[in-house]
């Protein structure tokens, strides 16, 4: 079966210092991934999704950026954190093409900018 | 583009009462629908999909939700809500179009109270 892996699960974080979330899946190959961000109220918001290493698509402009150096390894990074960048980070995998289009996801990353 | 509306941010029950959230969706193609369901601190946990075969979809937890193309809704409903229900659920929408097969497109989400 299929698991996916986010660390760490909480991190405080003062303004201006770097970020680096990451997330692994296991069980499967090739999958799509995604990074979304929850605020308080504001439901998910895509920021990130890859469909293979080194294919990163960005939806939205931020200080933030993603990597996935290995098949099955996202990574979530920023330089300087702001303020706004606190809020619960989750990572989704999917299969591709052939699947059904559904979204697995991780347990998440709590972040609080001080 | 396809968006998704959920009426009510907020739905409070009484244990054993029906429960319903509500959904409906904007998609130029036939879509995929899903519900998802997030305890609090937790990641979405998936409910329950429709991918164009019956339009009354049957999910875990005795959920279930009907595809109504005439009124683009996807309504999620339990006949007899526990305690254990509480969280916040989720509808998203997959429809292909644009060169976005691989994206979905969720609701603000609705939380779910049930008091005893």
């Amino acid at each position: 079966s299929q698991t996916i892996h986010q660390w760490p699960a909480t991190l405080v974080q003062p303004v201006g210092s770097p970020l680096s979330l990451e997330c692994t899946v296991e069980g499967t190959s090739n999958p799509n991934l995604y990074w979304y961000r929850q605020a308080a109220g504001r439901g998910l918001q895509l920021l990130f999704y890859s469909v293979g290493i080194g294919q990163i698509s960005s939806e939205v402009p931020q200080n933030l950026s993603a990597s996935r150096p290995q098949d099955r390894q996202f990574i979530l990074s920023s330089k300087k954190l702001l303020l706004s960048d606190s809020g619960f980070y989750l990572c989704a995998w999917s299969r591709g093409l052939a699947g059904n289009r559904e979204q697995f996801f991780g347990p998440g990353t709590r972040l609080t900018v001080l | 583009a396809q968006s998704v509306t959920q009426l009510g941010s907020h739905v409070s029950v009484s244990e054993g009462a029906l429960v319903l959230l509500r959904c409906n969706y904007s998609s130029s193609v036939p879509p995929y629908l899903f519900w998802y369901v997030q305890y609090p601190n937790q990641g979405l946990q998936l409910l329950l999909k429709y991918t164009s075969a019956a339009t009354l979809v049957k999910g875990i937890n005795g959920f279930e939700a009907e595809f109504k193309k005439s009124e683009t809704s996807f309504h999620l409903t339990k006949p007899s809500a526990h305690m254990s229900d509480a969280a916040e659920y989720f509808c998203a929408v997959s429809d292909g179009s644009g060169g976005s097969n691989y994206k979905l497109t969720f609701g603000k989400g609705t939380l779910l109270t049930v008091n005893p």
